[in-house]
């Protein structure tokens, strides 16, 4: 059973558009949720992240959104780029702890 | 160089053989981390460590061994090599910059195939 969810495999933008990747999890005890972004041939690296106590986090042109009533956390890219075209992994965590359960992620694809 | 690194990147092996994938970090991180990657999964844990000589189980830690000997070396070995662990294998390291704010820095994967 997933505990994390990322439902879209895939998902295109038009360049300058605003890109939203969406997360569901069901573990209500997760208190600290991260955003990874992934190249080919390359490992993840970090992006944003948000803790529960808080609904909203920005950090240039990404935003990530918690509502933690719907169990749903969502990545906002203004304006995409080409460089945002990568695979993006929704990540989450008990107590902040380093164990770290993972998203099957989606592939973004920006069009130019 | 300054980083984390794995070797191999691509390993070809066959049902039964044993198999060691090494990472190597430079930042002097306390913690260490391995992954497996496959489709529809996500990443899951299969070992970590906290500090050297202190290790303990991820989510799917059957089949592998690890050690950590030094602080900047975390490898892993796959014991009996089985077609199902025909996966990529990604490496991480971490530190504590305050409470909820680390982040883990993963090496390129370790591509494995087994035959």
């Amino acid at each position: 059973d997933q505990q994390v969810k990322q439902n879209s495999p895939s998902l295109s933008v038009q360049e300058g558009r605003i890109s939203i990747l969406n997360c569901d999890y069901t573990n209500s005890m997760f208190d600290y949720f991260l955003w990874y972004k992934k190249y080919p041939a390359e490992g993840p690296t970090f992006l944003i992240s948000i803790s529960s106590i808080k609904d909203k986090n920005e950090d240039g042109r990404f935003t990530v959104f918690l509502n933690k009533s719907a169990k749903h956390l969502s990545l906002h890219i203004v304006p995409s780029q080409p460089g945002d075209s990568a695979v993006y992994f929704c990540a989450a965590s008990v107590n902040s702890n380093y164990q770290l359960i993972w998203g099957a992620g989606t592939k973004l694809i920006i069009k130019p | 160089d300054a980083g984390i690194t794995q070797s191999p990147r691509y390993k070809i092996t066959e049902t039964g053989r044993q198999v060691t994938l090494m990472c190597h970090q430079t930042w002097s991180h306390s913690y260490m981390f391995w992954y497996r990657q496959d489709l529809g999964h996500g990443l899951r844990l299969i070992y970590y460590s906290a500090a050297a000589d202190i290790t303990d189980k991820g989510e799917v830690p059957d089949g592998y061994v690890v050690s950590r000997s030094k602080t900047e070396n975390f490898p892993l070995t796959l014991e009996s090599a089985t077609r199902s662990q025909t996966s990529v294998y990604f490496c991480a390291s971490s530190t504590l910059a305050g409470e909820g704010q680390e982040t883990q820095y993963f090496g390129p994967g370790t591509r494995l195939l087994v035959l």
